[in-house]
């Protein structure tokens, strides 16, 4: 079956960037999708990226995406202390639709 | 503003009394999903329904049941909580269940299990 993987937490200063990384083992996937969550909150989609595709830019994010590794991640530009949150990587496969398969959460702290 | 609206916030309930938690949307979208998220970890599907076509999933505990009674509304029952119920229950829509199709998450509630 589909396995996700994050790492459990990072911390960064504010200003500075982050990278929360991400690892899957199915190669079938489809689209790939980073969400932010708030302390008590629901889940905020930030951005995606399709699979056939190497690099998206979005305003302070970047996703990165190395199909060869089987490797995602989402960079945030110039932190803020307002970015502090639990990231998840999630995405969809083949022949399983829009169903998420989600990592287990990178906690983020932004110290000031 | 259309979104995904879930009723209430926060519950707390006694172990073993039945408890309704409620999903609304107003963006008219065809499938409704709810994911049970326990504390620090990811949120994990339960059912979710495309239109009026019930899906369980396999791992799904027969203690959760879900109602549709129409396209806006949602809900969710559990018939006998135990302590290990107690988690943020997410409820979710997407206009269909086809790849790209967005989900969209509504604040979630959180339920407590005395």
């Amino acid at each position: 079956g589909e396995d996700v993987e994050q790492s459990l937490f990072l911390s960064v200063r504010e200003g500075d960037s982050s990278v929360i990384n991400c690892t899957y083992t199915d190669s079938s996937s489809t689209y790939l999708y980073w969400y932010k969550q708030e302390p008590g909150a629901g889940l905020q989609l930030l951005t995606y990226i399709f699979s056939n595709m190497d690099m998206k830019q979005d305003q302070r994010l970047t996703v990165l995406l190395n199909k060869k590794d089987k490797h995602l991640s989402l960079r945030i530009a110039d932190t803020q202390t307002g970015d502090s949150a639990i990231y998840f990587c999630a995405e969809t496969f083949n022949n399983a639709g829009n169903m998420l398969t989600f990592g287990g959460g990178t906690r983020l702290m932004v110290k000031p | 503003d259309a979104m995904v609206i879930q009723n209430p916030r926060y519950q707390v309930t006694q172990f073993g009394k039945p408890v309704t938690l409620s999903c609304s949307q107003t963006l008219n979208h065809n499938v409704m999903y709810w994911y049970q998220q326990k504390s620090s970890q990811a949120p994990k599907l339960l059912f979710h329904y495309y239109d009026k076509d019930f899906n369980n999933e396999a791992d799904t505990p027969d203690n959760f049941q879900s109602r549709r009674p129409n396209t806006s509304f949602c809900f969710l029952d559990i018939r006998s909580p135990g302590l290990g119920d107690a988690a943020m229950y997410l409820c979710a829509t997407s206009r269909d269940k086809g790849a790209g199709n967005e989900q969209f998450f509504g604040p979630g509630t959180r339920l407590t299990v005395l």
